[in-house]
This record gives C-alpha cells, structure tokens and sequence, in this order.
C-alpha cells in the first residue's frame, strides 16, 4: 500500500540557513510526487511536482528512487517560508493522493 | 475566479445526525476530491467524483457518501454522525486530464464539531 512518511512534525531554522523538509514514501509502482504547503490563514495549495524538475520560491525536491525519498530543499530559508508542508504521493493513474501528517517549518529572524 | 468554494464554513452537529457539505470547484475544473484532515494529521482521502460519478473511495465507511451535479457541483454526506467524525473536511478540484501537471486545488474546508 502506498504511505508517505514525514518524519518531522517540527523543525526550525534561522533565517539564511539551509533547510531540508524530509519525505520518505513506500510504493513499488512509479509514484507521482508532490509537495503542498500552507501558510498561517491560507489554504492548502501545491507548491512542487516532482515531474517538473522545478524550482518554486527556491525550493527544489528530487525524487531518490533508491531511497525512496523525495526531500523538499531550500539553500537559504525566508521568515516568509514559514508554513505546514506537506509530502503527497499518488499512484499514477489513481486517485487516491495520500499525504503525509505534514511538518511545520518556522524560519526564524 | 474564487476557486474551490466550500460551504458552510463551520458546522456543530450533534452525535447519530446527518450533515451535507458542499463544494464548488474552480472554473474549468471537473473532477472533486473530498478529503478528512484531523487535527495534527494529513488529509486523508474520502473519495473523487468525475462525470457524476465515484470514481474511486478511500478507506471510509458506507456513511459517507457523496454527490457530483451536472454543475460539477458536490456535496459530502455523512450519516449517523460520531464523535470521532469531528475535523476539516477538505474539497479539491482538478481537470482530470491535468491532474498530473498541477495536482489539485483545495478549498478552505468546512470545521465540523459533532458534540
């Protein structure tokens, strides 16, 4: 069965510092990837596909097939960065898109 | 274009009634995704309607039940109310050809308390 798993519920960084949201996933197929963040207030809205291969706000996420992980980066964190993440995973052609439990990054001054 | 529209915005039910949650999707959007996200947890997926059908269900019981209008329109049922149904239940939208490219777009959600 698919499962995404985002180890941290928290993590917190200072402002100007790397940071990397980690996402491990279990799934045999070939998997569709996605990040999703919301801020304080918002809704939840899609920030990364792993098919793009593109940079969004500076973060980039490359999927690690040996690893199974899809980790969201970013080399330099932003007060406004600040948010819930998401890691979500599909099984391509399926609809059932399952999420992690989400970690809540807070950059801090 | 307001996007995925989702009403009411907050409900209070009492334990063993019945509640409809409804959802509007984004302009050129014709498939909907209802979601259950408990306080601290992940969206967990319910089910996806396309062309007034369930195209697929998650791991939820028979007393959630939903609808797609010609509109693209949906609603979200839910029978025989329990305390642990309580949390924001969460509408996406998304052109089904699409999907992939964009993944989905969500609506604010509707806070239901069952008391």
């Amino acid at each position: 069965a698919q499962r995404v798993t985002q180890p941290e519920k928290l993590l917190s960084v200072f402002k100007g510092a790397p940071v990397e949201l980690k996402c491990n996933y279990s799934y045999s197929g070939s998997p569709e990837l996605f990040w999703y963040v919301q801020y304080s207030r918002q809704r939840l809205q899609l920030l990364l596909r792993h098919i793009s291969r593109e940079s969004i706000k500076g973060f980039t996420a490359d999927l690690n097939k040996g690893e199974t992980s899809f980790h969201l980066k970013k080399p330099f964190a932003q007060e406004e960065d600040s948010a819930m993440y998401y890691c979500a995973l599909r099984e391509k052609g399926n609809n059932d898109m399952r999420f992690g439990a989400g970690t809540r990054l807070t950059v801090k001054p | 274009d307001a996007g995925v529209t989702q009403s009411p915005t907050h409900l209070i039910k009492t334990r063993g009634q019945q509640v409809t949650l409804r959802c509007s999707p984004k302009s050129g959007h014709d498939t909907v995704s209802w979601y259950q996200q408990a306080l601290g947890q992940g969206p967990q997926f319910i089910f996806q309607y396309y062309e007034e059908e369930e195209r697929q269900r998650g791991n939820f019981p028979d007393r959630f039940s939903g609808h797609q209008f010609p509109n693209y329109s949906s609603e979200l049922n839910v029978n025989a109310l329990l305390l642990g149904d309580s949390a924001l239940y969460l509408c996406a939208s998304s052109f089904l050809r699409d999907s992939t490219n964009y993944g989905y777009t969500f609506g604010s959600g509707t806070r239901l308390t069952v008391v």
